[in-house]
């Protein structure tokens, strides 16, 4: 199983501030590695995928990067809607989840 | 507009069974690939398996080969999930999601049915 390790647990920003969440994989996954956002009682959104690709209607204030086993999501400048938990996604093998990064208000 | 939508949340006793549906429109229904994930309180997200609508072909992850039958019916476009031999351990939010375009990333998806499981 490839496990996917996130940092930080939790991020505590300023709205307009820019987020950086890290994903790290146990082993190589190219670049098959998707981002979601989940608000409370929210079912996830598909953010990005292929590491770097932005889905259909997403803010370009959402940005994804890396390769192999290191990723990155930015978030430049937070809008209030985007405090979340922000989970990242492998599809190399059968799909596995990060334990989550929660951005909160500051 | 692909939409999902699922049933309504369940209560069920240890070792029963429950069925979870999954309607969708707005898109080509046999054209891709169903996933089924659940979510248990306060936790991360955990893949249990898919189904082809075109074939009826599914593909379970192993912790719940055995336990767990996902099904579809063209006529309704609807998918299912139906899980036996429920423990408290089960209880969580079991999501039904489409993929995104081809490959196993999901979107998109349902809203989610609570299942608890509780004497």
């Amino acid at each position: 199983e490839i496990v996917l390790t996130q940092s930080p647990a939790t991020l505590s920003l300023f709205p307009g501030e820019r987020a950086t969440l890290s994903c790290r994989a146990s082993q190589n996954i190219n670049i098959y590695l998707a981002w979601y956002q989940q608000k409370p009682g929210q079912a996830p959104r598909l953010l990005i995928y292929d590491a770097s690709t932005r889905a259909t209607g997403i803010p370009a204030r959402f940005s994804g990067s890396g390769s192999a086993t290191d990723f990155t999501l930015t978030i430049s400048g937070l809008q209030p809607e985007d405090f979340a938990v922000y989970y990242c996604q492998q599809r190399s093998s059968w799909p596995t989840f990060g334990g989550g990064t929660k951005v909160e208000i500051k | 507009q692909a939409q999902v939508v699922q049933s309504k949340e369940e209560l069920k006793e240890p070792g029963a069974s429950v069925k979870v549906s999954c309607k969708t429109s707005g898109y080509d229904f046999s054209g891709y690939y169903i996933h089924w994930l659940r979510q248990a309180p306060g936790q991360g997200l955990e893949w249990m398996g898919w189904i082809n609508p075109k074939s009826g072909g599914t593909n379970y992850a192993q912790k719940f080969q055995g336990r767990v039958t996902m099904s579809r019916d063209m006529s309704t476009t609807t998918a299912y999930m139906e899980m036996t031999s429920l423990t408290s351990e089960d209880t969580a939010v079991y999501y039904c999601a489409r993929v995104y375009i081809t490959a196993p990333y999901f979107g998109p998806w349902g809203q989610g049915t609570l299942v608890i499981v509780s004497s």
